[in-house]
Parts: structure tokens; C-alpha cells; sequence
């Protein structure tokens, strides 16, 4: 699996938006990238997936560069309740049964500053 | 509602004992999973199940055990060979689903063992 790399912290603006990069300089073809984000010891909660165009759902949006090394998440209007810990993670797409490991890293701490 | 139960949400036990863990999900999924998170760390997998009666080592399996008798439940037992078993231990679940498609799991709120 790819590994990713992300700032271990960044500090917003309520209300303004949070921009959260990634960068998946390995990534392959096939290889989609997820989002996930954990608020302080709760469980994680999944946001957004996309493999190459950009993806847009209730919570966020998904930004991928055309030769696909990096990702940005954003959320278009932070609110306090948005700190948490946000993980970006590169994994195969499922193949019909199999069961894919998510293989989370340090993630990256958003503080919602009001 | 449909969700991840884990309990009891904190846990305390002295060392040696072994302690065993609760997992449940009325989510129907085939897929089962035991994560460890220590402060300020990701998430590591212990143990996965793809289906009943079936699990599988993850990259910590190491002092830990775990069942899946029932497609809703797999619960997991810290034994005593785990060396450092203070921890948050968290809970999650999948569906497979048809090929292409992601994986999106679902957690549970967790449980946080203090081992004294």
C-alpha cells in the first residue's frame, strides 16, 4: 500500500475553510484514496473516497492532482465541532469478497479555533 | 438503529488477568475487525474476520486472541502475554461488498483498557 504523508497539525477559523493536504507520491493505478477523521477518543469516522476526479459529499470535498501524488481534503465551513484527527489513507479498491486492511497513520490534527 | 456496540467503554484490570472484550454490530457486515490506538498514534490492526468461524493475524496480533462464532459479534481477549495492554482498543466492521467498490468501515465508540 502507498504510504501517505500529512502536517501533524493545522489550526482553522471557525466558519472559514479547512484545507487539509496529503501527499501519495507512490500511489498506484488502482489505489484509491480515503479520508477518514477521529474525534478525541471516539471512533474513526469515514468522510470521503475518490481514485482520480474530484469528489464532493454533505461533509467535505475531495481535491486529487491530475498525476494523482497528492490530495486535498476540505471542509468548506469549519465549525468547532470539525477538530479531530484526519487521516488520509491509499488502498486498493475492493476485489469482489476480500476483506481490505485500512492502514492508518498519525493523521492530521485540525483545531478549530473560534 | 444500526451501529457498533463495544462495552464496557472503560476497563480496568490487573496485571495478568486476562480480560476479553465485547463486539457487536446488527449491521449485517461480513467483516470484522480489532484495532489498538496508543496516545498519540494511529491505528494498528490486530485482528480480522472476513466471515464466521474465520479470522485472520493483522500486525499486532501478538498476546491477543479473538472468536467469531456469530456474524454480529467477535469479541476480543487480551491475555496476559500482551506486554503493553493499556490502551484504546476499537472495534469495526464492513461489507465487503461487490468488486470495485470501497471499503468504508464503521467503528465503535471503543473501549479504553487500563491494565494497572
Amino acid at each position: 500500500d502507498a504510504k501517505t504523508t500529512q502536517p501533524t497539525s493545522m489550526d482553522c477559523a471557525e466558519g472559514r475553510a479547512a484545507n487539509l493536504p496529503c501527499n501519495h507520491s507512490t500511489i498506484s493505478g488502482n489505489e484509491y484514496v480515503y479520508w477518514y477523521r477521529q474525534i478525541h477518543s471516539q471512533g474513526p469516522q469515514y468522510i470521503i473516497h475518490g481514485l482520480k476526479n474530484n469528489e464532493t459529499n454533505e461533509m467535505a470535498s475531495l481535491i486529487i492532482t491530475e498525476d494523482r501524488k497528492s490530495s486535498t481534503l476540505i471542509l468548506p465551513h469549519a465549525t468547532l465541532r470539525d477538530t479531530a484527527v484526519y487521516y488520509c489513507i491509499v488502498r486498493v479498491a475492493n476485489y469482489g469478497g476480500a476483506t481490505n486492511k485500512l492502514i492508518f497513520g498519525t493523521g492530521t490534527l485540525l483545531a478549530v479555533q473560534p | 438503529d444500526g451501529g457498533i456496540t463495544q462495552s464496557p467503554k472503560y476497563l480496568f484490570r490487573k496485571e495478568g488477568q486476562n480480560v476479553t472484550l465485547s463486539c457487536e454490530q446488527n449491521l449485517n457486515h461480513d467483516a470484522m475487525y480489532w484495532y489498538r490506538q496508543d496516545p498519540g498514534q494511529g491505528l494498528r490492526l490486530i485482528y480480522y474476520s472476513q466471515i464466521v468461524n474465520d479470522f485472520q493475524k493483522g500486525d499486532i496480533a501478538e498476546g491477543y486472541s479473538v472468536s467469531r462464532e456469530k456474524k454480529e459479534s467477535f469479541p476480543l481477549t487480551v491475555t496476559s502475554a500482551q506486554k503493553n495492554p493499556t490502551a484504546f482498543y476499537l472495534c469495526a466492521s464492513s461489507n465487503p461488498g461487490l468488486a470495485g467498490s470501497y471499503n468504508e468501515q464503521f467503528f465503535g465508540p471503543g473501549t479504553r483498557l487500563t491494565v494497572l
